[in-house]
């Protein structure tokens, strides 16, 4: 199995300020087809979860463009440029690339 | 609009069945494949199981194999999962997703399940 591993855990980030999130996987996501399937989502306390991005890179529709993925390989990040004070929740990693479908532990990010 | 609707879920005693059932509506539900993924209280997201359009192909994971059976009935827009052998270890809210672009772009808000004697 692909186990994914998020860092921090937690995050306490001032409003307005910058946040990164890192994901690193056991190993390679890259598919078959030439696409790594890694994707972002966002959960809100009492929600399910949501998603911000899909193939690494790619914002989902609605989702605001403070938010953006990178990475390649191994070693993905999801960056926001300014956190706003709805950016309060828990964020996970996760890849579909091969079953099981594996989460990153989750990074819990708090508004100072 | 589209949207996901769980159902089904309840308190059991270890050993029980139960079966959980996804409404869905406002999207063609028939080509899309679509996930079960459950949350313990307080930890982390984990996937259960994966079926594809027409119900050929299935995925679980190892911790439900061979006590979980994930299912559809296309022509009710309807998911559903199958939970016999119930053990405490389960106890989870059970969401249903619907992939998007190999990624969960819907989900339902939830059906929590408890397996306690």
């Amino acid at each position: 199995d692909i186990v994914m591993t998020q860092t921090p855990l937690s995050s306490p980030v001032t409003l307005g300020q910058p946040a990164s999130i890192s994901c690193r996987s056991s190993q390679s996501l890259v598919y078959s087809d030439g696409n790594i399937y890694l994707s972002w989502l966002q959960q809100r306390p009492g929600q399910p979860p949501r998603l911000l991005i899909y193939r690494v890179s790619n914002r989902f529709p609605g989702v605001p463009d403070r938010f953006s993925g990178s990475g390649a390989g191994t070693d993905f990040t999801l960056k926001i440029s300014r956190v706003e004070a709805e950016d309060a929740g828990v964020y996970y990693c996760m890849q579909t690339t091969q079953f099981p479908n594996t989460f990153g532990q989750g990074t819990k990010l708090e508004i100072k | 609009e589209a949207q996901l609707v769980e159902s089904g879920g309840g308190f059991v005693q270890p050993g029980g069945s139960l079966r959980l059932s996804c409404a869905a509506s406002g999207f063609t539900f028939s080509t899309s494949w679509m996930t079960w993924i459950r949350q313990a209280p307080g930890r982390g997201l984990e996937w259960v199981a994966t079926i594809k359009e027409h119900g050929s192909d299935k995925w679980y994971a190892d911790s439900v194999k061979g006590r979980f059976t994930i299912s559809r009935d296309n022509a009710k827009t309807s998911l559903y999962l199958q939970m016999d052998s119930l053990r405490v270890e389960d106890t989870a809210v059970y969401f249903c997703a619907r992939h998007w672009v190999s990624a969960f772009d819907l989900w339902g808000q939830g059906t929590l399940v408890t397996v306690s004697s």
